[in-house]
């Protein structure tokens, strides 16, 4: 079936822009994870939802940074006047069952974010 | 807040030879371990997990160790082959939460 999904998988924005990415987890999946990956490290956690609750936004660095998933399904990472520290890949991650399973997180391909 | 040191940050081997990459965590109420496989440009994809209440778990050429009273989990793959050539990253889970904590990632060049 198909997997985690992202859009768009390269994006280029001038310092100081807004950009939105989009994440479109597996169907009927609960968890949802955003993760930033900066060159040549390991993911790191930004923000978790189960279903459209947001339980845990303590990775986010800044109040720039603003995640949502209305419908408890499609999820969007929204980052306001970008910074050239922004510059990353953000990964969007997604597992069947809430808190306390131990689910894998299927991962999608990315979002290859350049702030210029 | 968890963290995970994971070493070596590079490994090349020879293909046949055997790989071994070690991970300590912070946490002593983590009970989750997965780790990933990343080729270049590509998504992380889960190659092998482990749970706290279990000490090894192997599937074909790979296997992790958990020690928990010291608090380090191994990734082993024998007889290597050109395709494992790979980012590979542990991670630990807190037990309370969700989210995975990453190690920094080992480079896996194997050598034909």
């Amino acid at each position: 079936g198909a997997g985690v999904s992202q859009s768009p998988r390269y994006k280029v924005a001038k310092r100081g822009q807004d950009v939105a990415l989009r994440c479109d987890p597996i169907s009927g999946h609960v968890s949802l994870f955003w993760y930033q990956q900066a060159l040549g490290q390991g993911p790191e956690f930004l923000t978790y939802f189960q279903n459209e609750a947001q339980l845990d936004k303590s990775g986010l660095p800044s109040d720039r940074f603003f995640a949502e998933r209305p419908e408890g399904s499609v999820s969007t990472l929204k980052i306001q006047r970008t910074q050239q520290e922004d510059s990353a890949v953000y990964l969007c991650a997604s597992s069947k069952t809430g808190t306390g399973g131990y689910n894998e997180q299927f991962f999608g391909p990315g979002t290859r974010l350049t702030v210029l | 807040g968890e963290n995970v040191e994971q070493h070596p940050s590079t490994l090349s081997v020879q293909e046949g030879d055997s790989a071994v990459i070690k991970c300590t965590y912070s946490d002593s109420a983590s009970n989750y371990f997965p780790w990933y496989k990343q080729e270049l440009g590509k998504r992380p994809q889960l190659i092998i997990d482990i749970r706290s209440n279990v000490g090894e778990k192997k599937d074909q050429r790979i296997a992790v160790t958990l020690n928990k009273t010291a608090k380090h989990f191994s990734l082993h793959i024998t007889e290597t082959q050109p395709e494992d050539s790979a980012v590979y990253f542990c991670a630990a889970r807190y037990n309370a939460g969700n989210m995975l904590t990453f190690g920094g990632g080992t480079r896996l060049m194997v050598k034909p």
